[in-house]
């Protein structure tokens, strides 16, 4: 079985520019996450759709950030415009509606400079 | 709120020893607890859960947890540590009424030295 996918794995940009980042969850699962884990830190949730509706995005800085997943499958979680303390990496994870066990991609490192 | 503590930065084992990965919970009701790993350059991999039942939990690797409602806590053990199994560990809880948020520890970094 194919895992989460994310592109890219890396990404470097200047603060105040803007960024996009791709995530294809295992197929099947109708629970998509959005995690950023600082370094040092654990994993924090962004934001969570059950296909492709928002299921919890309180902890995502709507101001600058956004997500979207319109057809449920794939999804893109955007920075706009990038600060310093952005930089992240950025954890795509799925599940199924009936488990609890949650399956991550290999992230996306971003430097903003 | 929930909240995961994981008291320990850095716990090193020689390889053969047992390990003990030490995590206490905050969580009202009761709680779904998980431990993950993760390697450099790699996402989080899922290694056990706890639900309900038996509070020996086994998972991935060899790894076990004992879940300890009076403590509050979910500590992840393995007999006998390999140099393979030096990684981050991440305590991770999520309430009864969380959807299925989940809220992670500070993780863990386990060294197994040979």
């Amino acid at each position: 079985e194919a895992g989460v996918a994310q592109s890219p794995r890396y990404k470097i940009i200047e603060k105040r520019q803007s960024v996009a980042f791709w995530c294809n969850p295992i197929s099947g699962h109708a629970t998509l996450y959005w995690y950023q884990q600082i370094l040092g830190q654990g994993p924090k949730l962004l934001i969570q759709f059950q296909n492709n509706g928002v299921v919890d995005d309180s902890q995502l800085p709507k101001d600058r950030f956004s997500a979207e997943r319109l057809k449920g499958v794939d999804s893109t979680l955007k920075i706009q415009p990038a600060k310093l303390e952005d930089s992240a990496v950025y954890l795509c994870a799925s599940s199924l509606p009936t488990r609890n066990e949650q399956f991550f991609g290999p992230g996306t490192r971003l430097t903003v400079l | 709120a929930q909240s995961v503590a994981q008291p320990e930065d850095q716990v090193n084992v020689a390889e053969g020893n047992p390990l003990t990965v030490k995590c206490t919970y905050s969580v009202s009701g009761n709680p779904y607890l998980f431990w993950y790993v993760q390697y450099p350059n790699r996402g989080l991999q899922f290694l056990l859960k706890y639900i309900t039942g038996d509070n020996l939990v086994k998972g991935s690797y060899g790894f076990e947890a004992e879940f300890n409602k009076s403590q509050t806590s979910f500590h992840l053990k393995k007999p006998s540590a390999l140099v393979s199994d030096s990684a981050l560990y991440f305590c991770a809880v999520r309430g009864l009424n969380a959807g299925n948020m989940l809220t992670f520890g500070g993780g863990t970094r386990l060294m197994v030295k040979p």
